[in-house]
């Protein structure tokens, strides 16, 4: 079965570019996350949604990050003015309940962003 | 506040080894949920398994077995036998139903080598 797929799977930037990064989730899940992992450590959370609603935020960097998912499916991670510090790898994961620590987060592979 | 410690760093092993990658973690909490997760080199997280606070049989899925012990706030893992293809990075990670969001906490990962 088709698990979460992200893309691009690699991405270069200049900095200050925009850029945007694209999660197909698990087709029915509800919820869904965005996690940044920089080289050499775990992830770490940076938003959560519950169909289109992004019911947390607290792990976005800076307001130069923002995330959407209109129509509860597929979301979009949008960072702004990209920093070198930006470089990391996002992933994204999709659970099927609302209250995901009962459920196991399916992950996708990634993205990599390299920011010059 | 909730912290995951994996202290190994790196492990290498010779195949056909038996491995244990030590997991500890701190939180007052009392209902929670604790993970561990396979990241081979092509970056997707791979779900192993999942515990609750409120069960604390060891648990063996083929050359896996998990060792959950709250007195020591530990969740250790080992690999038996194990094999090339086990060599990625595993993440202990740790979870909550306290809180609006239960997005996961992980640890820094433990590089496991097996060498043939």
């Amino acid at each position: 079965g088709a698990g979460v797929s992200q893309s691009p799977r690699y991405k270069v930037a200049k900095r200050g570019q925009d850029v945007a990064l694209r999660c197909d989730p698990i087709s029915g899940h509800v919820s869904l996350f965005w996690y940044q992992q920089a080289l050499g450590q775990g992830p770490e959370f940076l938003t959560y949604f519950q169909n289109e609603a992004q019911l947390d935020k607290s792990g976005l960097p800076s307001d130069r990050f923002f995330a959407e998912r209109p129509e509860g499916s597929v979301s979009t991670l949008k960072i702004q003015r990209t920093q070198q510090e930006d470089s990391a790898v996002y992933l994204c994961a999709s659970s099927l309940e609302v209250y995901s620590y009962q459920e196991t987060q399916y992950f996708g592979p990634g993205t990599r962003l390299l920011v010059l | 506040a909730q912290k995951v410690t994996q202290a190994q760093t790196e492990i290498s092993v010779v195949e056909k080894e038996d491995v244990t990658l030590d997991c500890v973690y701190e939180t007052r909490d009392t209902t929670y949920y604790l993970f561990w997760y396979k990241q081979p080199p092509s970056g997707e997280l791979v779900f192993l398994i999942r515990r609750n606070s409120f069960d604390e049989q060891n648990e063996i899925s083929g050359r896996y077995s998990w060792n959950f012990q709250k007195s020591t706030s530990s969740f250790n893992f080992t690999i038996t036998a194990s094999q090339v293809v086990d060599s990625a990075v595993y993440f202990c990670a740790w979870d909550s139903p306290r809180g609006a969001t239960n997005k996961l906490i992980f640890g820094t990962g433990t590089l496991l080598a097996v060498q043939p």
